[in-house]
């Protein structure tokens, strides 16, 4: 089992619709979850984080987090062409260490 | 604030060659990563430092990667005796805060023909 895991997609989204991408993970001592946002070509860019079980919402962003069922998810409200673009689920198990595991990515194509 | 700086951009040699990478972080910034990527997969740890420490390495790192940070500032990765699976993209992070904090340069793109 994979430690970090994402569908990889393609996910085509309708512009203006939401956007949903999902993340599992397989240890249970993680505790800080990320979402990147990579452009074919380029290099990750940091979006969400979150370590607290619920909501975090940002601008058009929500990540979602579930500790106990071991689930963090992506919501894009709105969704604009230039959201099209691979998105990469990040876990860190936070003992004292400063290491990223990263899913595959989903890529995701919104479509005009 | 000028970003991650990694050089050179592109790189093919062939194997059995050397290289070595650099990496200028975000000024100030004391904390510094090296991931390295390949097609269709997420980026994979290779190792951190904290100033010039370096602080975590990766079991993907074989004796032939080395990384260096001299003083805390830039840091170079070299690879020994390349190999055709060492292609990828090996992208350089820093960080003034931590993990929530991660800004990575463009990558440099290492082909081991």
């Amino acid at each position: 089992q994979k430690e970090v895991e994402q569908n990889s997609g393609p996910l085509s989204v309708p512009e203006g619709a939401i956007a949903s991408l999902n993340c599992t993970y397989s240890d249970r001592v993680s505790q800080s979850f990320f979402w990147y946002r990579q452009y074919s070509g380029k290099s990750p860019e940091l979006i969400m984080s979150i370590y607290s079980n619920g909501d975090k919402e940002d601008g058009r962003f929500t990540a979602q987090l579930n500790k106990a069922s071991q689930y963090v998810s992506l919501l894009i409200r709105d969704s604009q062409p230039s959201d099209s673009a691979t998105y990469l689920c990040a876990v860190n198990n936070d003992f004292g260490n400063e290491k990223l595991t990263f899913g595959t990515g989903t890529r995701l194509t919104i479509i005009p | 604030d000028t970003g991650v700086s990694q050089d050179p951009r592109h790189k093919i040699t062939k194997r059995g060659q050397n290289v070595t990478f650099r990496c200028d972080p975000i000024s100030e910034h004391n904390r510094l990563y090296w991931y390295r990527q390949t097609l269709g997969q997420g980026p994979e740890f290779l190792t951190y430092f904290q100033n010039e420490a370096q602080l975590e390495k990766s079991r993907l790192l074989s004796d032939r990667f080395s990384a260096e940070r001299p003083k805390g500032s830039f840091s170079t990765l070299e690879i020994q005796r390349t190999e055709q699976g060492d292609s990828a993209m090996y992208l350089c992070a820093s960080s003034e805060g931590g993990l929530f904090t991660l800004h990575f340069g463009n990558g440099t793109r290492l082909t081991v023909t």
